[in-house]
Order: structure tokens, then C-alpha cells, then sequence
């Protein structure tokens, strides 16, 4: 299985100011079609998860700019540009490489 | 606007069965694999279940194998998890979601429902 770890596992952001979180995964994430198959997800609470970023870099519908995604290979980072207090939640990293689809342990964001 | 509701949770007992029923809306259903994952209170999240878009293959995570049953019914837009011999570890909300291709792999969950909690406790 691949694993898939997370740091930090909380962080604390102040509104305006940028937050990033790393995502490492134990194997190469990419796919013999050329894509790279690492998503990240934000966990409101009481909410399901929801798709933020695809791909690595590819935000999904609606998801605002603010929002980045890059890396390559095993290293992976989400960066929010400017956080906002509707960012709140647990963040967490997926691969969709292969079965069984394995989850990062979450990053718990909290605002100053 | 795809639309995923999960319903069938619920208190069962120790060795007790459930089935859960995943309702989808807003998208072709019978062009998309489907998939289940759980959430234990508290926790993160765990991959259960896929199917893919035909039904022909499942796949399970080792934690529900023999245990647990994907299945889909496309002339209703649903799909199943038919769980037994429940254990207390199995305990958790459990999400379905939809994966954006036939097959069951690669690619990310677009879309999941609300979830539905399942407690096994005696």
C-alpha cells in the first residue's frame, strides 16, 4: 500500500497571511499516462470531504484561486495564499494511483 | 448538479448486518465507477469499497474483505454496501463518492454525499 504522510498535522493561520501543507507519499504517484495522481481535500466540519485540487496543480470546480497545488514524483505541497476564515477544517491528501486508495492522517487548520 | 445521499445507517449489534444505499442524482450513473469510504468519529478517513462503472469488478480494502459487498443497481442510480458481521472498528460515517471514470482507477472523488453513520455496539 502507499502511504501517504502529512505534516504538520495542525496549523494555525492568520487571516491574510499564507499556510501551506506538504504531502509525502511512499511511492511515485505517477501514472504511465503521464499524470500525476495526488488530490487534496478540505474537511469542514460536519461537512463531507470536498475536492479542492486534482492532479496536483488542477483546482477543481469553483474552488477559489487561492488555492495551489504542486510537486512531482513523492513530494507534494498545497499552499493557500492569503487564509480566510471559511478555510477551516481538516485538509487531507489522497492518492488515486492505484488500490487501495490511500489518505494523508490530515492537517487541522485553525485561524489566529 | 450531481446530488449523492446515503441512507441505511444506523445501531446494530456485534456480529449484526446493514446495508447502506447510496442514491445519485445530476450525472449519468452508469458511466462512473462508485466508491465507498469511512470516517471512524474522530478520525481520518479510510477507503472501503469501489465498483466500477459496469459492476463487473470490486475491490475492497483488507480491513472489510469477506465481510462487506459493493454493488450497483443503474436502472435505480444506486449503489450498496451490504455490510456483515459488523464489529465495534466498524463504526464510522460512512461516505460514498463518485470517481470521474468507468474504472475504478486512477483519479480523484469529485463528489460524495453527506454520509451516513453506522454504530455497532451491544
Amino acid at each position: 500500500d502507499i502511504v501517504m504522510t502529512q505534516t504538520p498535522l495542525s496549523l494555525s493561520a492568520t487571516p491574510g497571511q499564507p499556510a501551506s501543507i506538504s504531502c509525502k507519499s511512499s511511492e511515485s504517484l505517477l501514472h504511465s499516462d503521464g499524470k500525476t495522481y495526488l488530490c487534496w481535500y478540505l474537511q469542514k466540519p460536519g461537512h463531507p470531504p470536498q475536492l479542492l485540487i486534482y492532479e496536483v496543480s488542477n483546482r477543481f470546480s469553483g474552488v477559489p484561486d487561492r488555492f495551489s497545488g504542486s510537486g512531482s514524483g513523492t513530494d507534494f505541497t498545497l499552499k493557500i495564499s492569503r487564509v480566510e476564515a471559511e478555510d477551516v477544517g481538516v485538509y487531507y491528501c489522497m492518492q488515486s494511483l492505484q488500490l487501495p486508495i490511500t489518505f494523508g492522517q490530515g492537517t487541522r487548520l485553525e485561524i489566529k | 448538479e450531481v446530488h449523492l445521499l446515503e441512507s441505511g445507517g444506523g445501531l446494530v449489534q456485534p456480529g449484526g448486518s446493514l446495508r447502506l444505499t447510496c442514491a445519485a442524482a445530476g450525472f449519468t450513473f452508469s458511466n462512473y465507477a462508485m466508491s465507498w469510504v469511512r470516517q471512524a468519529p474522530g478520525k481520518g478517513l479510510e477507503w472501503v469499497s469501489v465498483i466500477s462503472a459496469s459492476g463487473a469488478s470490486t475491490y475492497y480494502a483488507d480491513s472489510v474483505k469477506g465481510r462487506f459487498t459493493i454493488s450497483r443497481d443503474s436502472s435505480k442510480n444506486t449503489v450498496f454496501l451490504q455490510m456483515k458481521s459488523l464489529r465495534a472498528d466498524d463504526t464510522a460515517v460512512y461516505f460514498c463518492a463518485k470517481v470521474p471514470l468507468k474504472w475504478v482507477v486512477p483519479g480523484a472523488y469529485d463528489y460524495w454525499g453527506q454520509g451516513a453513520l453506522v454504530t455497532v455496539s451491544s
